[in-house]
């Protein structure tokens, strides 16, 4: 059963860069696609961006400029990395498989969440 | 890219249908049928409902199904139970490979 672990600090300071990562279990991350989410408190959802297994990516454009999602294989680990953060990033972020059955980049499995905060 | 447009709220009372509507445009889902569905009930991550406009996951509920027509989308659930009762998002793949996520809709069952 693949399971999906996000990790990272829960505060971070206004202008500097947002570090997050996901841990993958139970099945390799060889030819998914990962997907980052986030979700202000009380609002919907925000798709941030997915890289595939090659380490090739595509970002929400609101967000490119900032924004860098990586993958390691090797480790199981996606990661997401979000510069320049302002009180408008806290949310929580949700790291997501995209189904392998899913043209249309659906989310099948999903990590808990994990809460980041944008404070001095 | 805008978020896709869903009603702030919809109710139904146990055992009615209920049909949530998402409508974007002909650059996401009137160009794709490429619609997914999620279901997140409070303190919760989202749940695949439905993908690709009109199919199930293994081990969701028959009483969930999706439709199209131009550039809108809509989840209806039969034989509405009070475990239903969360907020819904739609999802779409776009003309720029990229992915839009709905307004969400937060169902009451009554």
């Amino acid at each position: 059963q693949v399971q999906l672990q996000e990790s990272g600090p829960g505060l971070v300071k206004p202008s500097e860069t947002l570090s997050l990562t996901c841990s993958v279990t139970g099945d390799s991350m060889r030819i998914y696609f990962w997907s980052w989410i986030r979700q202000p408190p009380g609002k919907g959802l925000e798709w941030i961006g997915f890289v595939n297994d090659s380490g090739s990516t595509n970002y929400n454009p609101s967000l490119k400029s900032r924004v860098t999602i990586s993958v390691d294989t090797s480790r199981s680990q996606c990661s997401l990395r979000l510069s320049s953060v302002s009180a408008a990033d806290t949310a929580v972020y949700y790291c997501a498989r995209v189904a392998r059955y899913s043209y249309g980049l659906g989310m099948d499995v999903w990590g808990h969440g994990t809460t980041v905060t944008v404070s001095s | 890219q805008s978020a896709l447009t869903q009603p702030a709220s919809v109710s139904g009372s146990p055992g009615q249908s209920i049909t949530i509507s998402c409508t974007g445009t002909s650059s996401d889902i009137g160009n794709f049928n490429y619609v997914s569905w999620y279901q997140q009930h409070p303190g919760k991550a989202p749940k695949l409902m439905i993908y690709d406009v009109n199919n199930r996951p293994s081990g969701v509920s028959y009483r969930f199904s999706g439709s199209k027509s131009d550039n809108t989308a809509s989840l209806t659930i039969s034989g509405l139970q009070a475990e239903d009762e969360a907020d819904y998002f739609c999802g779409s793949y776009t003309s720029w490979s990229i992915f839009v996520f709905g307004t969400g809709t937060k169902l009451t069952v009554l």
